[in-house]
């Protein structure tokens, strides 16, 4: 399964909404379905899985969506502390677990 | 507080080994599925091998099959990656990460900070 992030660069404003997509080459289970952000410098981090749950600790304004082969990270409210790339996963029980390209959110 | 501390990085020449180690510590252990993903400087996350709770059930990315090789300690709490005949192209920032069971859901919950490996000549 390949996982194809769009856009690749994502450039706004502080308090604009921001929307990821990410989307299978054929359909996954949205129990499966992953979000994660990494700040420069630092790890990844688990945002979203079962492709809506937040983690614990994550702020509501990231929300995950989608189903079948089309999935969304939408991001309200942005803040310069959201500047990251964020990645997809269909975690697999099976190799390999495919991971996105990535999205790079950009706050002007 | 659950941490996942790795070590053992540094400079490797092509065709030699170098062993990751990975402490972890604040969550039960041996409930957790382990897992390495590794990252190229400034590109993507390319995961790289998973170990059971048990470590009977061990699964490989292609590109480190017949390398590498996840195990893991439950008494001490550890996770090790063996890397046998290194390539240039595994020089990459190794993260060790931990995989809840029993949830409902598959996912990779707690990141280590990651530690560099660089093969180089």
């Amino acid at each position: 399964i390949v996982l194809t992030q769009s856009p690749g660069t994502l450039s706004l404003s502080p308090g604009e909404r921001a929307t990821l997509s990410c989307r299978a080459s054929q359909s996954v289970s949205s129990r499966d379905f992953v979000w994660y952000q990494q700040k420069p410098g630092q790890a990844p981090r688990l945002l979203i899985y079962g492709a809506y749950i937040r983690a614990t600790g994550i702020s509501d304004k990231f929300s995950g969506s989608g189903s079948g082969t089309d999935f969304t990270l939408t991001i309200s409210r942005l803040a310069p502390e959201d500047s990251a790339v964020y990645y997809c996963q269909h975690y697999s029980s099976s190799p390999p677990n495919t991971f996105g390209q990535g999205t790079k959110v950009e706050i002007k | 507080e659950v941490q996942l501390v790795e070590s053992g990085g540094g400079l490797a020449r092509p065709g030699e080994s170098r062993t990751l180690f990975c402490a972890a510590s604040g969550f039960s252990f041996s409930n957790f599925w382990m897992h390495w993903v590794r990252q190229v400087p400034g590109k993507g996350l390319e995961w790289v091998a998973r170990v059971s709770t048990q470590g009977g059930n061990l699964v490989y990315a292609d590109s480190v099959r017949g390398r590498f090789t996840i195990s893991r300690d439950n008494a001490n709490n550890m996770v090790l990656l063996d890397m046998t005949s290194l390539r240039a192209e595994d020089t990459a920032t190794y993260y060790c990460v931990s995989e809840p069971t029993g949830r409902g859901y598959n996912y990779m919950e707690v990141w280590g900070k990651g530690t560099t490996v660089t093969v180089s000549s």
